[in-house]
This record gives structure tokens, C-alpha cells and sequence, in this order.
């Protein structure tokens, strides 16, 4: 049984640039979170998607988007990046129907140069 | 969720047992207590959660204060695998939850 996997797992932008990450859940998952982790700090609350719409969403500014299909995978978007968007990007999955446990990938690294 | 007080940074002896402590002073009566742990390289790793007992899985035990005001994660004996950076978060139950990180406990377990 595959846990959460993301694509790609590192990656360099230039700043102003738009960049797309990837997520698959979990099997049987139909929940997905969003977080970033800028260097030395814990993971921050982006936003979260289930049945294809966003939820809840963090502190973070519209230049952040995403979305959810029909399989429950989502992408992550950021536009017009900065600087200050270099981090690593885990994705988590959960399920509605049962249980506590959240999962999380193993992250995307963002380079924004 | 909200925060909660973790120290920077602890060190074991392999094999030992460790004691990782948190406080939340400001926890409300149906708020739980979850630890997770991001080995290097990895995202974050679900170890236990628990809201007013003493609870035990096959990775690590929670003991919970009287007051819920602090809890302490043990590790019974901490091997080099465990060395990792502990979170201890506080917030409602459920998997449609969102994760408030605070900074978290480095640990390091010392051959």
C-alpha cells in the first residue's frame, strides 16, 4: 500500500515564476493538506481540499491556489514567487470516515532563485 | 490549535529511555494532545495521541498530567532511528483537523 507520494521532489525557479506540485493520497484517503516548511521551523497550514474544494486555509496570500480531482490527488500552485517561497512543501492525507492519523509525504524542495 | 512549549533541544544515550516534555497550560477541555516526529529528509511521522489517560503504542507512551496542563512523550529505549524532531500539538480530534507546528523538540540519541 503506497503512502502519500509527491512529485517532483526537488526543483529550482526563478522569482516571478509559477511552479505546480503534486500529491497523491493515501489509498482510501479523500482528505488533503497543504503545508510549507521554511528551513529550521515547523510546517505551516497552507490549505486543505476535500470533494474538490478548499476547505480551510492558513495565513497564507492567493498567490497560493490548489486543487483537488475527482481520484482525490491535488496540486499545489504558487504564482509569482518570491524568494521567501523556498521551502519544503508536504502534502497530507487523511480520511472523513475514520480515524485520527494523518499522513504526510516525504515533500517537495522549492529553490526559488 | 494552538501552541503549545516544547525545550529546543534534548539528548539521550542509545538505549535509554527518553522523556520528552510539553506544556499547555491553555488547553480546553476537548483538545487533544498529539505528538508527531519528522526523522531528516522525511515529512512529519504520527506517533500517539491522547486526551486525558495515560496511552501506549508499539512506537511510544503518552502520560498525561492530572491537570492536562503538560504531557510527556517516552520513548522506553531510544535507539539512533529515533533521532528526530519531536512536535507536540494540541487541538480538536478528527482527520479533517488543521496541524499547528510549534518548533518542536530536537532530539539526539548518542551511541
Amino acid at each position: 500500500d503506497a503512502g502519500v507520494t509527491q512529485s517532483p521532489t526537488h526543483l529550482i525557479k526563478t522569482r516571478g515564476q509559477q511552479v505546480t506540485l503534486r500529491c497523491s493520497p493515501k489509498s482510501g484517503h479523500d482528505t488533503v493538506s497543504w503545508y510549507q516548511q521554511a528551513l529550521g521551523q515547523g510546517p505551516q497550514f497552507i490549505f486543505q481540499y476535500y470533494e474538490e474544494e478548499e476547505r480551510q486555509r492558513g495565513n497564507f496570500p492567493d498567490r497560493f491556489s490548489g486543487h483537488q480531482f475527482p481520484n482525490y490527488s491535488s496540486e499545489l500552485n504558487v504564482n509569482a514567487l518570491l524568494l521567501g517561497d523556498s521551502a519544503l512543501y508536504l502534502c497530507a492525507s487523511s480520511s472523513r470516515g475514520s480515524g485520527n492519523t494523518i499522513y504526510f509525504g516525504e515533500g517537495s524542495w522549492l529553490t526559488v532563485v | 490549535d494552538a501552541k503549545t512549549t516544547q525545550p529546543n533541544s534534548m539528548e539521550s544515550n542509545e538505549e535509554e529511555p527518553v522523556h520528552l516534555p510539553c506544556n499547555h497550560s491553555t488547553i480546553s477541555g476537548t483538545d487533544y494532545i498529539h505528538w508527531y516526529r519528522q526523522l531528516p529528509s522525511q515529512g512529519p511521522e504520527y506517533v500517539i495521541h491522547g486526551l486525558t489517560s495515560n496511552v501506549n503504542n508499539r512506537m511510544a507512551s503518552l502520560a498525561i498530567a492530572e491537570d492536562r496542563k503538560s504531557s510527556t512523550l517516552i520513548l522506553h529505549r531510544a535507539t539512533l532511528r529515533d533521532a528526530a524532531v519531536y512536535y507536540c500539538i494540541r487541538g480538536r480530534s478528527g482527520s479533517a483537523r488543521q496541524l499547528t507546528f510549534g518548533s518542536g523538540t530536537q532530539l539526539t540519541v548518542l551511541p
